[in-house]
């Protein structure tokens, strides 16, 4: 059974640009969940996506959105990218909300 | 919101010994998750454990719901076992991580 898959694995952007990464579950789930990994702040929960509807959201600026098709994959979207958005990018797919969380292995995104 | 713990952030043991991770949180959860993140950044699902006692090899982890803490056991460890251990609880429709324990096994 194939994991969650996560494009790309690496990239990097310069201020002002937006970016699109995206996620691909684990075939049956229908939760998708989205986090930041900074080495200051840990890891933050961005927003869960649970058949294409946005069921929670963290403590993020409006530049991070995301949505789910009906395939159950998902894209993030940044815009108007800072230098403070240099992270590790991890999602997550799930059957449903309580159930164990499987994580893809990350998009890295450092912006110049 | 809820708050989740870890100690010790940090332990460096020699290949062999034991140890044991602690996870506390403030308030009731639906469920917690033990995860090891490798130095590659990959995070790798260890238990998915909301209450009692699971073992995997020379891994076991306790939740204790009730006072609100779990513990995670390495027994025997390994240089492959370095990395940062988190754990992770559902908190209503929030998923909130620890700020992990960061384990070095020296050969």
């Amino acid at each position: 059974k194939a994991g969650v898959t996560q494009t790309p694995r690496y990239l990097i952007k310069t201020r002002g640009q937006q970016v699109t990464l995206s996620c691909s579950p684990i075939s049956g789930h229908r939760s998708v969940s989205w986090y930041q990994q900074t080495p200051g702040q840990g890891l933050q929960f961005l927003f869960e996506y649970f058949s294409e509807t946005q069921r929670n959201k963290g403590n993020f600026p409006g530049r991070f959105s995301g949505r789910q098709f009906s395939n159950s994959r998902s894209e993030m979207n940044v815009s108007t990218l800072e230098l403070g958005d240099s992270a590790l990018y991890l999602c997550a797919s799930s059957k449903e909300g309580d159930q164990p969380q499987h994580f893809g292995d990350g998009t890295r995104l450092s912006i110049l | 919101g809820i708050q989740v713990e870890q100690s010790p952030p940090d332990l460096i043991l020699q290949e062999g010994a034991n140890s044991t991770l602690r996870c506390n949180f403030s308030d009731s959860v639906n469920n917690l998750q033990w995860f090891h993140q490798n130095p590659w950044g990959q995070l790798i699902n260890l238990f998915y454990i909301p209450s009692g006692t699971k073992q995997n090899g020379r891994l076991s982890a306790t939740t204790v719901a009730t006072e609100r803490y779990s513990l995670l056991y390495i027994s025997s460890s390994q240089t492959t076992d370095s990395g940062v251990y988190f754990c992770a609880v559902r908190y209503g429709q929030n998923f909130v991580f620890g700020p992990g324990t960061r384990l070095s096994v020296l050969p």
